[in-house]
């Protein structure tokens, strides 16, 4: 079946390093990718998407490009804020399906000053 | 912002006792979902609906019903609740196009049974 593997967390960085936060899936046919974002207290927000393979999704800083040689869409960020401290989700849409959304199971980030 | 709203946003409750959750939205959207979130599980999809009175089963459907009667709102029943229903409660939307297929979050349910 379709799945979704992320990399175990808590990840925790100093102010301006590199982030990278490993994304591995299993599906047939050609899934949809996303990375949602979690701050403290609120609800999933779209951070970036991916609809075929070799896209890259972008937004606020945060890049990951859509590998199907890999079965990967991997995160990453030149340069992290302590307001980038949240967790993150990468998750598929199946093709054929009915916008039913797999998740992996969060990556914690914390960014200190 | 998508127009999702849920209610209440923070129940305690009892072991056996019934609790309904209610999620809102304004924006027309076909499809709703409910998913529960715990730690090391991410968000797992509890029961989604494609179109008033169309409901269909997620991953961890067992001891919750669901129930559409209009296009804006979905509401989560738990007939009994136990312990292990303990979670936040996350409802979502979306109107898959293609190969669109964002979904929308609402601001969650926090649940706690006794």
């Amino acid at each position: 079946g379709n799945s979704v593997t992320q990399m175990e967390g808590p990840v925790t960085l100093s102010e301006e390093a590199f982030l990278t936060i490993n994304c591995t899936y299993t599906a047939t046919g050609y899934p949809s990718l996303f990375w949602y974002v979690q701050y403290p207290g609120e609800g999933l927000q779209l951070l970036l998407k991916a609809t075929k393979a070799d896209d890259k999704g972008s937004n606020k800083g945060f890049e990951a490009t859509y590998r199907k040689e890999t079965t990967s869409f991997h995160l990453e960020k030149g340069s992290v804020q302590v307001s980038d401290s949240a967790v993150y989700f990468c998750a598929l849409s199946a093709s054929g399906n009915t916008g039913k959304l797999i998740f992996g199971q969060g990556t914690t980030l914390q960014v200190k000053p | 912002d998508a127009g999702i709203t849920q209610s209440p946003r923070h129940k305690v409750t009892e072991t056996g006792t019934p609790v309904t959750l209610r999620c809102h939205q304004t924006e027309n959207h076909r499809y709703m979902y409910w998913y529960r979130q715990d730690p090391g599980h991410g968000l797992r999809l509890i029961h989604y609906s494609y179109g008033v009175k169309d409901t269909d089963k997620g991953e961890v459907s067992d001891g919750y019903s669901v129930s559409r009667s209009k296009t804006e709102d979905f509401l989560l029943t738990l007939e009994s609740a136990t312990s292990s229903q303990t979670s936040v409660y996350f409802c979502a939307i979306s109107d898959p196009t293609g190969r669109n297929n964002e979904q929308f979050f609402g601001p969650g349910t926090r649940l706690t049974v006794l």
